[in-house]
């Protein structure tokens, strides 16, 4: 069971546009940055978004990142075939000491 | 180009040791926190432990504690996790992770392929 809550999938048409929630609590999400990484079948995973909505260069402004009390999404406009992946929501629980991520969420493009 | 390059992976019995690498190179290594990441096989990421630029900072996962050991050779652009007591859960692609700043921010901006460690007698 992870600490943050994640949909185990969602889905959309190509050049439609997803949101990717990620439930935490005040210990995490509430209180600390968070952030998202893209895992392609058979890779590494990518940072997306860190402090909540920031963009690493070489991200499209496709990829967005907001963050609301305890809760964070993550969203996708432009759908393209190759953003099938996993999603992962991560931050830090000052509670536990330790970086946590969510469960991921499988995204299908139809 | 960063790479992240990880070896020391492999079959090992329960109870037994494991010592893991990570060879750095296309920044300055002694700049960044730098930690590893697990992922058992169809599953989501596990953080394992992270060590800061100049090894003042190291925290470890519940689940490793006192168990592992995280340590970095900042000579030799280098990263390493000493697993000692193995368990089958420890069974997962280890991958090694650059962090955007020296003291750890847990953003992990560039990712090594990972290295598999299967715990199984």
């Amino acid at each position: 069971q992870s600490v943050l809550t994640q949909p185990p999938s969602v889905s959309a048409a190509p050049g439609q546009k997803v949101t990717i929630s990620c439930s935490g609590s005040s210990s995490n999400i509430g209180n600390n940055y968070v952030s998202w990484y893209q895992q392609l079948p058979g890779t590494a995973p990518k940072l997306l978004i860190y402090d909540n909505n920031k963009r690493p260069s070489g991200i499209p402004d496709r990829f967005s990142g907001s963050q609301s009390g305890t809760s964070a999404t993550l969203g996708i406009t432009g759908l393209q075939t190759g953003d099938e992946a996993d999603y992962y929501c991560g931050t830090w629980d000052s509670s536990l000491s330790v970086e946590v991520f969510g469960g991921g969420t499988k995204l299908t493009v139809l | 180009e960063v790479q992240l390059v990880e070896s020391g992976g492999g079959l090992v019995q329960p109870g037994r040791s494991l010592r893991l690498s990570c060879a750095a190179s296309g920044f300055t290594f002694d700049d960044y926190a730098m930690h590893w990441v697990r992922q058992a096989p169809g599953k989501g990421l596990e953080w394992v432990s992270g060590i800061s630029w100049n090894s003042g900072s190291i925290a470890y996962a519940d689940s490793v504690k006192g168990r592992f050991t995280i340590s970095r050779d900042n000579a030799k652009n280098s990263l390493y996790l000493q697993m000692n007591s193995l368990r089958a859960e420890d069974t997962a692609l280890y991958y090694c992770a650059k962090d955007l700043s020296g003291s750890p921010d847990y953003y992990f901006d560039y990712w090594g392929q990972g290295t598999l460690v299967t715990v199984s007698s």
